[in-house]
């Protein structure tokens, strides 16, 4: 099983700041298996990012998405106000179970 | 626009049984490979199963937590997916979301039903 380590934890940012998530694996993995996902309250996950860095249907271009091998980024240029969420990496390989970090909280600081 | 619906959830004691259905409004149903997903209360995401398109094989794959206890089945004929849960736990206590599998993604998402396992 791949186990997906995101750090931080929750982080404490203005609207406008820029904003970068981490999401290590536990072994190297193809990029195409990595997404990420925004989550607000009491609403379910929404899907930002496919292989790593593709931008799914309807997300804004400040959403960015990077990395390979075991290091994974997700980076909002500019935070918006309806930006403040959790974010979740998800690896989804040939192999499973299909396995998720857990989550970095994105709060108003 | 394609829309999942979760519907089923509600409180059971430990050791019962729950009946999940998610219906999708998808005319490409039938090629959909279709996941559950939960999340307990305060917690973060956590993938249950899969089940693949009948052209797939139909087959279906589980997590370690359920397998054994849970099982997913398809009628492609009323666009519904089923998560069929017996032998319940406290710790089943979660969401339980429908999702639509898209090259290694969850690309659309039900709004979840609530399944409470507590005596």
């Amino acid at each position: 099983e791949v186990v997906l380590t995101q750090s931080p934890g929750t982080l404490s940012l203005s609207p406008g700041e820029r904003l970068t998530l981490s999401c290590r694996t536990s072994e190297s993995v193809s990029s195409a298996s990595l997404a990420w996902y925004q989550q607000k309250p009491g609403q379910s996950p929404r899907l930002l990012i496919s292989g790593a860095s593709s931008r799914a249907t309807g997300i804004p271009d400040r959403f960015s998405g990077s990395g390979s091998g075991t290091d994974f980024t997700l980076t909002i240029s500019r935070l918006e106000p309806e930006d403040f969420a959790v974010y979740y990496c998800q690896h989804y390989g040939n192999s499973l179970p299909v396995t998720f970090g857990q989550g970095t909280k994105v709060e108003i600081k | 626009e394609v829309h999942l619906v979760e519907s089923g959830g509600g409180l059971v004691k430990p050791g019962g049984s729950l009946r999940l259905s998610c219906a999708v409004s998808d005319f490409t149903f039938n090629d959909r490979w279709m996941n559950w997903l939960r999340q307990a209360p305060g917690k973060g995401l956590e993938w249950v199963g899969r089940i693949k398109s009948k052209t797939s094989g139909g087959t279906t794959d589980y997590a370690a937590p359920v397998k054994g206890r849970f099982t997913m089945s398809r009628d492609d004929s009323k666009n519904t997916v089923f998560l069929e849960m017996n032998s319940l736990k406290i710790e089943d206590t979660a969401m339980y979301y429908c999702a639509r599998d898209y090259w290694s993604t969850f690309d659309i998402w039900g709004q979840g039903t609530m399944v409470t396992v507590s005596s």
